[in-house]
């Protein structure tokens, strides 16, 4: 079975950072590409960051650009979202996401975690 | 940056026909996915290039893309599918997922 489990969430003062953790099992990790997405409170969802299947490539929306940093571990079977400088406009619920390579669908999300930046 | 436009909340009732649309410039030339996220959950797929259903997902789920416009409908809707539908495709390099602003369906 499918399974994406992202963690790390929390509550953080403005100018902190934080790290999620995207856990994957039953697929191989180097197939698929990780995506990134946030939802803020009541609104849409939002890309964030993506990173390859070969690792190779990394991608970030605007807003996040130099503050954020995707990663992955192949033997861990994880990646992980470096999230640096946050702000409150980056509270929102974090899903990890993957993809496989072409103009393929989002197939298979985790069921989020909460980032709340707030003094 | 490509834009994807889909309309305000919409309701209907049950056993009626939802209809819920994405416009974007050119859309007919792309692949279009539709994602439904329930109260809570996590988006989940529903129809992907532009009129494809994963296994799983009732028949009563079609899709359509052509010019301007790609459509989701769903036929004889039920309470279940009260929810909010995203359309998406991929940015013209392939790099990152563009979302459409999403559409709340409310089922009398």
């Amino acid at each position: 079975e499918v399974q994406l489990v992202e963690s790390g969430g929390g509550l953080v003062q403005p100018g902190g950072s934080l790290r999620l953790s995207c856990a994957t099992s039953g697929f191989t990790l180097t197939t698929y590409q990780i995506n990134w997405v946030r939802q803020a409170p009541g609104k849409g969802l939002e890309w964030v960051s993506y990173i390859s299947s070969d690792g190779s490539a990394m991608y970030y929306a605007d807003s996040v650009k130099g503050r954020f940093t995707i990663s992955r571990d192949i033997a861990k079977k994880s990646v992980y979202l470096q999230m640096n400088s946050l702000r409150a406009e980056d509270t929102a619920i974090y899903y990890c996401a993957r993809r496989r390579n072409g103009n393929n669908p989002l197939d298979h999300w985790g069921q989020g975690t909460l980032v709340t930046v707030s003094s | 940056s490509y834009v994807l436009t889909q309309p305000p909340p919409m309701s209907v009732a049950p056993g009626k026909t939802a209809t819920i649309t994405c416009g974007g410039n050119n859309i007919g030339d792309k692949n279009v996915h539709w994602y439904q996220q329930k109260p809570g959950q996590a988006p989940v797929v529903v129809i992907y290039f532009d009129s494809d259903r994963p296994s799983g997902i009732p028949e009563r789920f079609s899709g359509s893309n052509s010019g301007n416009t790609a459509t989701l409908t769903i036929s004889r809707v039920e309470a279940g599918d009260e929810a909010d539908y995203y359309c998406q495709v991929w940015d013209s390099s392939g790099d990152h997922p563009v979302f459409g602003g999403g559409t709340k369906l409310t089922v009398l």
